[in-house]
Protein backbone atom coordinates (compact mmCIF):
# COMPACT_ATOMS: atom_id res chain seq x y z
CA UNK A 1 0.00 0.00 0.00
CA UNK A 2 0.88 3.46 -0.30
CA UNK A 3 2.13 5.12 2.22
CA UNK A 4 4.61 7.78 4.36
CA UNK A 5 6.55 5.93 6.95
CA UNK A 6 8.30 8.07 9.95
CA UNK A 7 9.94 5.14 11.61
CA UNK A 8 10.77 7.01 15.40
CA UNK A 9 7.46 7.28 16.97
CA UNK A 10 9.32 9.24 20.17
CA UNK A 11 12.65 10.67 19.96
CA UNK A 12 14.55 12.69 23.17
CA UNK A 13 17.39 14.60 23.04
CA UNK A 14 19.36 16.64 25.39
CA UNK A 15 19.90 20.03 23.95
CA UNK A 16 22.78 20.18 21.67
CA UNK A 17 22.24 16.34 20.27
CA UNK A 18 22.12 16.53 16.50
CA UNK A 19 18.79 15.08 15.16
CA UNK A 20 17.90 12.74 12.53
CA UNK A 21 14.41 11.74 11.92
CA UNK A 22 13.47 9.18 9.08
CA UNK A 23 10.50 9.40 6.41
CA UNK A 24 10.44 6.74 3.80
CA UNK A 25 7.36 7.16 1.07
CA UNK A 26 6.24 4.29 -1.15
CA UNK A 27 4.45 6.35 -4.03
CA UNK A 28 5.49 6.31 -7.40
CA UNK A 29 6.01 9.01 -9.51
CA UNK A 30 7.59 12.51 -8.98
CA UNK A 31 6.93 14.36 -6.01
CA UNK A 32 7.06 16.87 -3.71
CA UNK A 33 8.11 16.16 0.00
CA UNK A 34 7.57 18.16 3.63
CA UNK A 35 8.24 18.37 6.69
CA UNK A 36 5.78 19.87 8.74
CA UNK A 37 6.34 20.80 12.61
CA UNK A 38 3.52 21.24 15.74
CA UNK A 39 4.38 23.24 18.47
CA UNK A 40 2.19 22.17 21.51
CA UNK A 41 -0.61 24.23 21.06
CA UNK A 42 0.54 25.26 17.53
CA UNK A 43 -0.86 24.18 14.05
CA UNK A 44 0.79 22.83 11.66
CA UNK A 45 3.94 25.04 10.20
CA UNK A 46 6.20 24.28 7.08
CA UNK A 47 9.18 23.70 8.21
CA UNK A 48 10.46 22.80 4.40
CA UNK A 49 9.79 21.84 1.40
CA UNK A 50 11.70 19.90 -1.80
CA UNK A 51 10.43 20.27 -5.55
CA UNK A 52 13.31 19.91 -7.62
CA UNK A 53 16.97 20.88 -8.02
CA UNK A 54 19.24 20.22 -5.14
CA UNK A 55 18.47 16.98 -3.24
CA UNK A 56 19.96 18.97 0.38
CA UNK A 57 17.13 21.94 1.08
CA UNK A 58 17.53 24.02 3.73
CA UNK A 59 14.49 25.10 6.33
CA UNK A 60 13.32 27.70 9.09
CA UNK A 61 15.25 27.51 12.56
CA UNK A 62 18.37 25.11 11.05
CA UNK A 63 16.37 22.38 9.83
CA UNK A 64 17.86 20.64 6.54
CA UNK A 65 16.63 17.39 5.00
CA UNK A 66 17.94 15.34 2.36
CA UNK A 67 16.12 14.09 -0.55
CA UNK A 68 17.44 10.69 -1.45
CA UNK A 69 15.49 9.31 -4.54
CA UNK A 70 16.85 5.82 -4.97
CA UNK A 71 16.15 5.54 -1.53
CA UNK A 72 12.17 6.82 -1.33
CA UNK A 73 13.75 8.57 1.59
CA UNK A 74 13.37 12.61 3.00
CA UNK A 75 14.97 12.83 6.40
CA UNK A 76 15.32 15.34 8.09
CA UNK A 77 18.60 16.98 10.03
CA UNK A 78 19.88 19.28 12.66
CA UNK A 79 23.20 19.76 13.78
CA UNK A 80 22.09 20.88 17.29
CA UNK A 81 18.92 20.94 18.68
CA UNK A 82 17.27 23.60 21.30
CA UNK A 83 14.70 22.63 24.14
CA UNK A 84 11.94 24.92 22.01
CA UNK A 85 12.47 22.60 19.08
CA UNK A 86 10.20 20.10 21.09
CA UNK A 87 7.57 19.71 19.05
CA UNK A 88 5.84 17.03 16.57
CA UNK A 89 7.24 16.95 13.49
CA UNK A 90 5.22 15.22 10.41
CA UNK A 91 6.68 13.89 7.12
CA UNK A 92 4.48 14.72 3.99
CA UNK A 93 4.69 13.58 0.34
CA UNK A 94 2.33 15.25 -2.71
CA UNK A 95 2.06 13.17 -5.89
CA UNK A 96 3.46 15.51 -8.54
CA UNK A 97 1.09 14.21 -11.49
CA UNK A 98 -2.01 14.42 -9.19
CA UNK A 99 -1.17 16.88 -6.65
CA UNK A 100 -4.47 16.80 -5.34
CA UNK A 101 -3.77 15.62 -1.20
CA UNK A 102 -1.15 15.77 1.01
CA UNK A 103 -0.32 12.20 2.34
CA UNK A 104 1.39 12.46 5.84
CA UNK A 105 3.11 10.14 8.33
CA UNK A 106 1.97 9.36 11.62
CA UNK A 107 4.44 12.14 13.24
CA UNK A 108 7.26 11.70 15.35
CA UNK A 109 7.06 13.39 18.71
CA UNK A 110 10.50 15.19 19.74
CA UNK A 111 11.24 16.40 23.55
CA UNK A 112 14.22 17.87 23.76
CA UNK A 113 15.88 17.82 27.61
CA UNK A 114 17.39 21.03 28.71
CA UNK B 1 -4.19 37.79 10.72
CA UNK B 2 -4.12 36.43 7.07
CA UNK B 3 -3.58 33.12 7.99
CA UNK B 4 -6.34 30.05 7.26
CA UNK B 5 -8.96 30.52 10.15
CA UNK B 6 -11.22 27.65 11.52
CA UNK B 7 -14.16 28.19 13.71
CA UNK B 8 -15.06 27.15 16.06
CA UNK B 9 -11.89 26.03 17.19
CA UNK B 10 -13.61 23.32 20.25
CA UNK B 11 -16.88 21.76 19.97
CA UNK B 12 -18.65 19.32 22.49
CA UNK B 13 -21.24 17.90 21.41
CA UNK B 14 -24.16 14.88 22.18
CA UNK B 15 -23.85 11.42 20.27
CA UNK B 16 -26.43 12.07 17.57
CA UNK B 17 -25.93 15.72 17.20
CA UNK B 18 -25.51 17.46 13.91
CA UNK B 19 -22.20 19.67 14.16
CA UNK B 20 -20.40 22.09 11.53
CA UNK B 21 -17.51 23.19 11.42
CA UNK B 22 -16.20 26.79 8.90
CA UNK B 23 -13.22 27.38 7.26
CA UNK B 24 -11.95 30.40 5.48
CA UNK B 25 -9.04 29.77 3.77
CA UNK B 26 -5.98 32.50 2.85
CA UNK B 27 -7.54 34.94 0.66
CA UNK B 28 -6.10 34.29 -2.68
CA UNK B 29 -5.50 30.52 -2.66
CA UNK B 30 -7.86 28.28 -4.38
CA UNK B 31 -7.56 24.88 -3.44
CA UNK B 32 -9.26 24.13 0.12
CA UNK B 33 -8.29 21.11 2.02
CA UNK B 34 -10.24 18.88 4.79
CA UNK B 35 -7.96 16.52 7.32
CA UNK B 36 -8.93 14.48 10.32
CA UNK B 37 -6.10 13.91 12.89
CA UNK B 38 -6.80 11.69 16.23
CA UNK B 39 -4.23 10.71 18.89
CA UNK B 40 -0.68 9.78 17.71
CA UNK B 41 -2.19 9.72 13.87
CA UNK B 42 -0.78 12.21 11.09
CA UNK B 43 -3.42 14.40 9.64
CA UNK B 44 -5.55 12.02 7.32
CA UNK B 45 -7.42 13.34 3.94
CA UNK B 46 -10.98 13.90 4.01
CA UNK B 47 -11.57 16.09 0.99
CA UNK B 48 -10.74 19.21 -1.11
CA UNK B 49 -12.25 21.55 -3.52
CA UNK B 50 -10.44 23.84 -6.21
CA UNK B 51 -12.54 27.00 -6.07
CA UNK B 52 -16.07 26.02 -5.48
CA UNK B 53 -16.13 22.21 -7.11
CA UNK B 54 -15.49 19.48 -4.67
CA UNK B 55 -12.88 17.12 -6.90
CA UNK B 56 -12.20 14.37 -4.83
CA UNK B 57 -13.64 12.74 -1.45
CA UNK B 58 -11.88 10.02 0.81
CA UNK B 59 -13.18 6.77 1.18
CA UNK B 60 -13.01 8.34 5.28
CA UNK B 61 -16.25 10.64 4.44
CA UNK B 62 -19.05 8.41 5.00
CA UNK B 63 -22.28 9.50 3.78
CA UNK B 64 -22.63 11.67 7.29
CA UNK B 65 -20.15 13.78 6.22
CA UNK B 66 -20.93 16.73 4.08
CA UNK B 67 -18.43 19.49 2.95
CA UNK B 68 -19.35 22.80 0.56
CA UNK B 69 -17.32 25.87 -0.84
CA UNK B 70 -20.24 27.61 -2.44
CA UNK B 71 -18.61 30.49 -4.07
CA UNK B 72 -15.00 29.07 -4.11
CA UNK B 73 -14.02 31.27 -0.32
CA UNK B 74 -15.41 30.01 2.53
CA UNK B 75 -16.07 26.18 3.48
CA UNK B 76 -18.13 24.23 5.79
CA UNK B 77 -17.77 20.52 7.13
CA UNK B 78 -21.15 19.63 8.31
CA UNK B 79 -21.16 16.13 10.19
CA UNK B 80 -24.47 14.37 10.62
CA UNK B 81 -25.70 12.46 13.01
CA UNK B 82 -22.35 11.99 15.09
CA UNK B 83 -20.71 9.02 16.45
CA UNK B 84 -18.26 9.24 19.35
CA UNK B 85 -15.88 7.76 16.23
CA UNK B 86 -16.19 11.24 15.14
CA UNK B 87 -14.21 12.62 17.88
CA UNK B 88 -10.85 13.92 16.17
CA UNK B 89 -9.28 17.50 15.38
CA UNK B 90 -10.30 18.85 12.36
CA UNK B 91 -8.04 20.50 10.54
CA UNK B 92 -8.84 22.81 7.13
CA UNK B 93 -5.46 23.62 4.54
CA UNK B 94 -5.28 25.87 1.76
CA UNK B 95 -3.61 25.86 -1.22
CA UNK B 96 -2.54 28.31 -4.14
CA UNK B 97 -2.47 25.66 -6.93
CA UNK B 98 -0.80 27.25 -10.25
CA UNK B 99 1.50 24.11 -11.15
CA UNK B 100 2.29 21.51 -9.81
CA UNK B 101 4.43 22.73 -7.02
CA UNK B 102 2.14 23.54 -4.24
CA UNK B 103 2.41 23.62 -0.33
CA UNK B 104 -0.43 23.42 2.28
CA UNK B 105 -0.92 26.39 4.69
CA UNK B 106 -3.05 24.52 7.88
CA UNK B 107 -5.48 26.17 10.23
CA UNK B 108 -5.68 25.76 13.92
CA UNK B 109 -8.13 23.31 13.71
CA UNK B 110 -11.47 22.53 15.18
CA UNK B 111 -11.47 19.26 17.95
CA UNK B 112 -14.41 17.88 18.38
CA UNK B 113 -15.80 15.70 20.90
CA UNK B 114 -18.74 13.63 21.14
CA UNK B 115 -19.92 13.09 24.77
Amino acid sequence: AQSVSQHNHHVILSEAASLELGCNYSYGGTVNLFWYVQYPGQHLQLLLKYFSGDPLVKGIKGFEAEFIKSKFSFNLRKPSVQWSDTAEYFCAVNVRNTGNQFYFGTGTSLTVIP
Amino acid sequence: DTGVSQDPRHKITKRGQNVTFRCDPISEHNRLYWYRQTLGQGPEFLTYFQNEAQLEKSRLLSDRFSAERPKGSFSTLEIQRTEQGDSAMYLCASSFHIDRNTEAFFGQGTRLTVV
